[in-house]
C-alpha cells in the first residue's frame, strides 16, 4: 500500500486533456513540493514535473502539474500516442523522513 | 552529459550480502544528493535510501533499515549500496539516481541493474 494514492489506470484518445491525481497527507504533499515521472515501457524513470508544477528542460509544455492542499494533479493535454506509460508522483515525507512514491497510474491512450 | 552506470548485479541467497555501485560522470557529483529507488518485477517505484552531497546524512526506507548502508566516495564519483540480510522481497531493479533542488526531485536516473534474492 503505497502512501501517495494515485488512480491504477487513465486512458483517452489523441488530442484529449488527461488529468491524473495524487493524494497524500500533512506530512508529505501537504508540506512538500511534489514530483512526477513517466516510465515508458521497458526504461528508467524520466522526471516529467518538478517542485509541484516546474518542467525540466526538454519537457513539453502538454504537461503541467499543480498542488492544493494534500493533493496534486498532473495534467496532459493534446494526448500523443507516446505519451502511454506509467506515471508516478513522488514528495518528501516529513514523517517518515524520506521520499514516498504513488502506486503508480497505467496511461492507456486508445 | 549526466551519466549513471550501476554495477553489481547478480543473484543470492536469501541471508546473503550484495553491494551495488553506481558511477557517476557529467556534473559535479559532490554538489547532489543521491538516491536508490527499486522497482520489483511488474511493481510501481520504491525509494531505498537517499544521501547528502558530502555524505553525512543518510535515509533509508522503514523496509530497509539496519539491512542497506548507503554510502559515496566523492573522489570516485561513486554512489554505492551495501545490502545485507537479503530477503526475497528485495528482489528489483535498483535504479541509482541524482538529486535536484529537492531529493524528491530525481533529475536523472541510471539504467537499473537487477537483484534477485533466491535459493
Amino acid at each position: 500500500q503505497s502512501v501517495l494514492t494515485q488512480p491504477p489506470s487513465a486512458s483517452g484518445t489523441p488530442g484529449q486533456r488527461v488529468i491524473i491525481s495524487c493524494s497524500g497527507s500533512s506530512s508529505n504533499i501537504g508540506s512538500n513540493t511534489v514530483n512526477w515521472y513517466q516510465q515508458l515501457p521497458g526504461t528508467a524513470p524520466k522526471l516529467l514535473i518538478y517542485s509541484s508544477n516546474q518542467r525540466p528542460s526538454g519537457v513539453p509544455d502538454r504537461f503541467s502539474g499543480s498542488k492544493s492542499g494534500t493533493s496534486a494533479s498532473l495534467a496532459i493535454s493534446g494526448l500523443q500516442s507516446e505519451d502511454e506509460a506509467d506515471y508516478y508522483c513522488a514528495a518528501w515525507d516529513d514523517s517518515l523522513n524520506g521520499v514516498v512514491f504513488g502506486g503508480g497510474t497505467k496511461l492507456t491512450v486508445l | 552529459e549526466v551519466q549513471l552506470l550501476e554495477s553489481g548485479r547478480g543473484l543470492v541467497q536469501p541471508g546473503g550480502s550484495l553491494r551495488l555501485s553506481c558511477a557517476a560522470s557529467g556534473f559535479t557529483f559532490n554538489n547532489y544528493a543521491m538516491s536508490w529507488v527499486r522497482q520489483a518485477p511488474g511493481k510501481g517505484l520504491e525509494w531505498v535510501s537517499a544521501i547528502s552531497d558530502s555524505g553525512i546524512s543518510t535515509y533509508y526506507a522503514d523496509s530497509v533499515k539496519g539491512r542497506f548502508t548507503i554510502s559515496r566516495d566523492n573522489s570516485k564519483n561513486t554512489l554505492y549500496l551495501q545490502m545485507n540480510s537479503l530477503r526475497a522481497e528485495d528482489t528489483a531493479i535498483y535504479y541509482c539516481a541524482k538529486g535536484g533542488v529537492v531529493v524528491a526531485a530525481l533529475t536523472n536516473w541510471g539504467q537499473g541493474t537487477l537483484v534477485t534474492v533466491s535459493s
